[in-house]
């Protein structure tokens, strides 16, 4: 499809672990996002990689999450150790412009 | 820090009924979006505004940007039950970063 694309759509993990979320943006996007959404919430913003530049890594919670962008497509975002706290769906979505379009997300519970 | 607050949370009508999501914010943003996300999926956008006072329609939906650019108001005509869903409201700043409001709950019941 031509969508944005994420795996994988569900992630059951216990404390303590480390998970790998995979985001494959829309081909030729130059710009990808992650954000967290708790349930029944507003998006939170993570990080946001736009071309070769320096990633924005604002939003990032803690340095138990990081997150990388290969060859300027495919993005994994990473968390070390988790919290039942992290438990949430991580949206990511790519642009070229100013539209967002955004993938399915995946959801990760934390036991 | 900007912060967006979205009222009401949670709404609750019958189809064919109008109504009004406001999103408010201290802080100008440069531009105002709005989206639609249904359960297990992700946002999809439905309208971006850009200038003070500017008005945008989408079928039954109406939106709105406020003349200082601080805040927005959607409203939908003859609401169907179609219409259930999340709505966002998302103020745009520095590098296409959107700060997100927390979201309005619409359920149309048939």
């Amino acid at each position: 499809g031509a969508g944005v694309s994420q795996s994988p759509s569900n992630k059951v993990t216990e404390k303590g672990k480390d998970v790998e979320l995979r985001c494959d943006p829309i081909s030729g996007h130059t710009a990808l996002y992650w954000y967290r959404q708790s349930l029944g919430q507003g998006l939170e913003f993570l990080i946001y990689f736009q071309g070769n530049s320096a990633p924005d890594k604002s939003g990032l919670p803690s340095d138990r999450f990081s997150a990388e962008r290969t060859g300027g497509s495919v993005s994994t975002l990473t968390i070390q150790r988790t919290q039942q706290e992290d438990s949430a769906v991580y949206l990511c979505a790519s642009s070229f412009y100013d539209e967002q379009f955004f993938g399915p997300g995946t959801r990760l519970t934390v036991l | 820090t900007q912060l967006l607050e979205q009222s009401p949370q949670f709404l609750s009508i019958q189809e064919g009924e109008n109504l009004t999501v406001y999103c408010n914010s201290s802080s100008v943003f440069s531009s105002l979006q709005w989206y639609r996300q249904e359960p297990g999926e992700g946002p999809v956008l439905l309208v971006t505004v850009v200038t003070g006072g500017e008005v945008k329609k989408l079928k039954r939906l109406t939106f709105q940007f406020g003349d200082a650019r601080k805040d927005s108001s959607l409203h939908i005509t003859a609401a169907q039950p179609g219409d259930t869903g999340l709505y966002l409201c998302a103020g745009g700043g520095y590098g296409n970063k959107l700060v997100f409001g927390a979201g309005t709950i619409l359920r149309v019941k048939s």
